[in-house]
């Protein structure tokens, strides 16, 4: 099936440094990814949409400028987190859609998350 | 208001009986999909099973079916013969159609988290 690779899987960083976190897919090419963040034991919240060469669309009340995307390639999506602070400690996951996606389901396939701890 | 409803923070089954997962939704969009997916410990979401809001028959993926009563907005997720590999966190997610293509946003619910007892 079909592969999304997120890398790192686990962060450690300081207070103020950048963080980037890398989301590639395997096997397929993918217009869209999708940017989400999970607190602890609470449910996915969609940060942004990344579209291949345009700007991606943030969500409501997500920092464009503190959570920079990046969507160079049709296989891989970047996520920044600018200036780290302890409260932007989370699990970030990204999604995948498939381009060659037809029909309702779209094919979304999920990375594996980066735990991201600022101290 | 919430769109996707999840009342069932945590449950627990004995292993091999059968399980539901509820899960309610609310959209004013005709046309809407309906998603489940687990998520074990080690954090990634694992597709499950998924449901168009115009399909006619309710959708079933091995173990797991999807039991959509769209009247009552609802798409309960039944998990047959459970196994203890099915522990793991569920989460209910609506797709609504928008008008930009490739913005088709995934709302997800809070989750249940499901402990399959031996």
């Amino acid at each position: 099936g079909a592969v999304v690779s997120q890398h790192p899987s686990r962060v450690i960083c300081k207070s103020g440094t950048s963080v980037k976190i890398e989301c590639r897919s395997l096997d397929f090419q993918a217009t869209t990814m999708f940017w989400y963040r999970q607190f602890p034991k609470k449910s996915l919240m969609l940060m942004a949409t990344s579209n291949e060469g345009s700007k991606a669309t943030y969500e409501q009340g997500v920092e464009k400028d503190k959570f920079l995307i990046n969507h160079a390639s049709l296989t891989l999506s970047t996520l920044t987190v600018t200036s780290a602070h302890p409260e932007d400690s989370s699990f970030y996951i990204c999604s995948a859609k498939s381009i060659s996606a037809t029909g309702r389901r779209g094919k979304l396939f999920f990375g594996s998350g980066t735990q991201l701890s600022v101290l | 208001a919430q769109k996707i409803t999840q009342t069932q923070p945590g449950m627990f089954v004995q292993e091999k009986e059968a399980v539901t997962l509820d899960c309610t939704y609310d959209t004013s969009d005709p046309s809407y999909g309906l998603f489940w997916y687990k998520q074990p410990s080690s954090g990634e979401m694992i597709f499950l099973i998924y449901q168009g809001s115009y399909d006619q028959q309710n959708a079933t993926e091995g173990r797991y079916s999807l039991n959509f009563q769209k009247a009552r907005k609802s798409a309960n997720l039944v998990i047959s013969a459970s196994q203890l590999g099915d522990s793991a966190m569920y989460f209910c997610a609506m797709r609504e159609a928008q008008s930009n293509f490739g913005n088709e946003k995934l709302t997800f619910g809070t989750g249940t988290r499901l402990t399959i007892i031996p």
